[in-house]
């Protein structure tokens, strides 16, 4: 069964940094790439990043909104990927949901609540 | 960046009678090699989101017979044959074909 299991959320306040975990389990890790999504309290959902497989050197695509602040990586070993998550902004409290991706976003995890509050 | 607009934004629904939802984009989501990367999820309250449909009308692995999709460029639709209790919820539509990725604002399902 394909699994998906985000961690690290929690409290910060802005200005500060979190990085999440996506541990993954069920299928071949390094063979998909990997997506972020959020969703702010009460809203819908928002595309956050994606990253490639190695196969495709691992390459990383930003919404504008995280761009230069977020970074997407993966340790294919472990099969784990994270979102170092830099400067955080009020606006950058949502749940957390990573995504295995194979040309749809299947098997979402349970996701992981991240609130940036001073 | 391609805007996905969803109507109705909420549809109130009899159960065992058919529901339809459209999705619009802004510009076409054929991609260069040649497949629409338009899904369909579903988020019933308090849970996450899960796929339903992909690259327009493929049912994702455990979603009921009852759900299709169809359309083509830019204009598409989600289809449920017979409303049950559990079909409650917001459906998205979302678009993977061009950076960044968007999502439609969200179809609220309920029972009348």
């Amino acid at each position: 069964e394909v699994q998906l299991v985000e961690s690290g959320g929690g409290l910060v306040q802005p200005g500060r940094s979190l990085r999440l975990s996506c541990a993954a389990s069920g299928f071949t890790f390094g063979d998909f790439a990997v997506s972020w999504f959020r969703q702010a309290p009460g809203k819908g959902l928002e595309w956050v990043g994606f990253i490639r497989a190695k196969f495709y050197s691992e390459t990383t695509e930003y919404a504008a909104s995280v761009k230069g602040r977020f970074t997407i990586s993966r340790d294919d070993s472990k099969s784990v990927a994270y979102l170092q998550m830099n400067s955080l902004k009020t606006e950058d409290t949502a749940v957390y949901y990573c995504t295995k991706y194979g040309g749809m976003p299947d098997s979402w995890g349970q996701g992981t609540l991240v609130t940036v509050s001073p | 960046d391609v805007v996905m607009t969803q109507t109705p934004l909420s549809s109130p629904v009899t159960l065992g009678q058919p529901a339809s939802i459209s999705c619009m984009s802004s510009q076409s989501l054929v991609h260069r090699d040649g497949d629409t990367y338009l899904s369909w999820l579903h988020q019933r309250p308090g849970q996450s989101p899960r796929l339903l449909i992909y690259k327009i009308s493929n049912r994702f692995s455990g979603a009921p017979d009852r759900f299709s999709g169809s359309g083509a460029g830019t204009d598409f639709t989600l289809k449920i044959s017979r409303v049950e209790a559990e079909d409650v919820g917001i459906y998205y539509c979302m678009q993977s074909t061009h950076f960044p990725w968007t999502f439609g604002q969200g179809t609220t399902v309920e029972v009348k």
